[in-house]
């Protein structure tokens, strides 16, 4: 069955610092990977893509990274803000089918 | 460009009585999706409809959930009767398979929390 795993399942972060969330997947075969910021009370909403060749992906202050090789992503936030805390899900599309595999997120708290 | 929209946003309701959700998707979007979140879960997908034919059912439950979309635009997710377990926040999304560029990105609408009690 593919999985996609996610840590720390939650984290507490000070307002300014940086941390990074991490995506482990067995979806295969691989097509894209995407992160989603999602708020409390709203929906999921697309941080970034990467397919197969790409290594790092950046959006503002969030930069994600993919290793295909060894199938882990990982999101970094720089310089958080208040406005990051939120969850960030890992999506992993499955190549030839529209199917996609969730993390359950990564529960990120920023305190001032 | 308006998103999907969905509604209501919140709905209580006790055990074995019905509930049904809307969402309007975003407009030209052939593709349309429902999810079940618990909390503290990733959203599992329920159904999935392209243009207004069932793409994808096979986790739905089908004794007690029905999905439509009639006319290939809105859609209509119902629950009857409904059981505790059913409490969840119910997303729906949105793609466009015609855009290339995007990945087949699916947007999602803000979701309604159902509480059975």
């Amino acid at each position: 069955k593919n999985q996609v795993e996610q840590s720390p399942q939650s984290l507490i972060i000070l307002e300014g610092k940086n941390c990074t969330l991490q995506c482990n997947y067995t979806v295969s075969p691989f097509s894209n990977l995407r992160w989603y910021k999602q708020d409390t009370g709203r929906g999921p909403v697309s941080l970034t893509i990467m397919t197969f060749s790409e290594n790092t992906k950046s959006n503002g202050r969030y930069t994600a990274t993919l290793d295909a090789d060894t199938k882990q992503s990982s999101l970094h936030i720089t310089a958080s803000q208040l406005s990051d805390s939120a969850s960030y899900i890992c999506v992993v599309r499955e190549d030839g089918n529209n199917r996609l595999a969730f993390g359950k997120g990564n529960q990120v708290v920023v305190i001032p | 460009e308006a998103g999907v929209a969905q509604s209501p946003r919140y709905k209580i309701i006790e055990k074995r009585q019905s509930v049904a959700f809307w969402c309007n998707p975003i407009s030209g979007h052939a593709t349309l999706y429902w999810y079940q979140q618990i909390l503290g879960q990733g959203p599992k997908l329920l159904i999935q409809f392209q243009n207004n034919g069932v793409v994808d059912d096979s986790q739905l439950p089908k004794d007690r959930f029905s999905a439509e979309r009639l006319k290939g635009v809105d859609s209509t997710l119902k629950i009857q009767p409904a059981k505790l377990e059913d409490s969840a926040v119910y997303l729906c999304a949105s793609s466009s398979w015609t855009d290339l560029s995007s990945y087949n990105e699916q947007f999602f609408g803000p979701g309604t929390r159902l509480t059975v009690l």
